[in-house]
């Protein structure tokens, strides 16, 4: 059984689309993540969500918008597409207020043409 | 804001050596440290985590790290190196349980037979 999913797995798209990227746990986990790793491997946050809400929203361009429908669920759409996204993006869960580690998902690898 | 060192970007070990990936941390506050593992391709899995118990965490895969307060180090370390281990390594660190961690920049290593 997969903790962390995210679809899709690769996305290949051009400069000024829109495109979403989904995020499921079924840990019960309360505290949902979106992580952006560049070309050099550096790892930044970008978002947190704890019980639907926005706990941390790093300096992220507005084009960003991340939405969670549920405490399952983190997606995350990008408008406007621009060369600079392309990235791997993770989606990671854990439990809050606790020391238990966060759990990432696979991993989707945005291409931007 | 807490924040992480890894000193080398790249370390390169024979099969059989000691592994030595060095990490610092800046906290205001005792932190809570990790170690993760992410292979080619993957999402980040967890090795090991220091939340101010014993200071000699040990690890999955033979790993284990010192929590060193006077030195603000937490240094990753196995006895012996297998090619199995080729990956890149991440330091992380958290100022309240796990809900804000913060990556260090990474350290790739590579296992030469």
């Amino acid at each position: 059984d997969t903790a962390v999913s995210q679809t899709p797995k690769y996305l290949v798209t051009q400069m000024g689309n829109d495109k979403s990227i989904k995020c499921e746990q079924n840990l019960g986990h309360d505290t949902m993540y979106w992580y952006k790793q560049d070309s050099k491997k550096f790892l930044k946050i970008m978002f947190s969500y704890n019980n639907k809400e926005l706990i941390i929203n790093e300096t992220v361009p507005n084009r960003f918008s991340p939405k969670s429908p549920d405490k399952a669920h983190l997606n995350l759409h990008i408008n406007s597409l621009e060369l600079g996204d392309s990235a791997v993006y993770f989606c990671a869960s854990s439990q809050y207020g606790t020391t238990d580690t966060q759990y990432f998902g696979p991993g989707t690898r945005l291409t931007v043409l | 804001a807490q924040s992480v060192t890894q000193l080398g970007s790249h370390v390169s070990v024979s099969e059989g050596a000691l592994v030595l990936l060095r990490c610092n941390y800046s906290s205001s506050v005792p932190p809570y440290l990790f170690w993760y593992v992410q292979y080619p391709n993957q999402g980040l899995q967890l090795l090991l985590k220091y939340t101010s118990a014993a200071t000699l965490v040990k690890g999955i895969n033979g790993f284990e790290a010192e929590f060193k307060k006077s030195e603000t180090s937490f240094h990753l370390t196995k006895p012996s190196a297998h090619m199995s281990d080729a990956a890149e390594y991440f330091c992380a660190v958290s100022e309240y349980n796990n809900n804000d961690m913060r990556f260090g920049a990474g350290t790739r290593l590579t296992v030469k037979p």
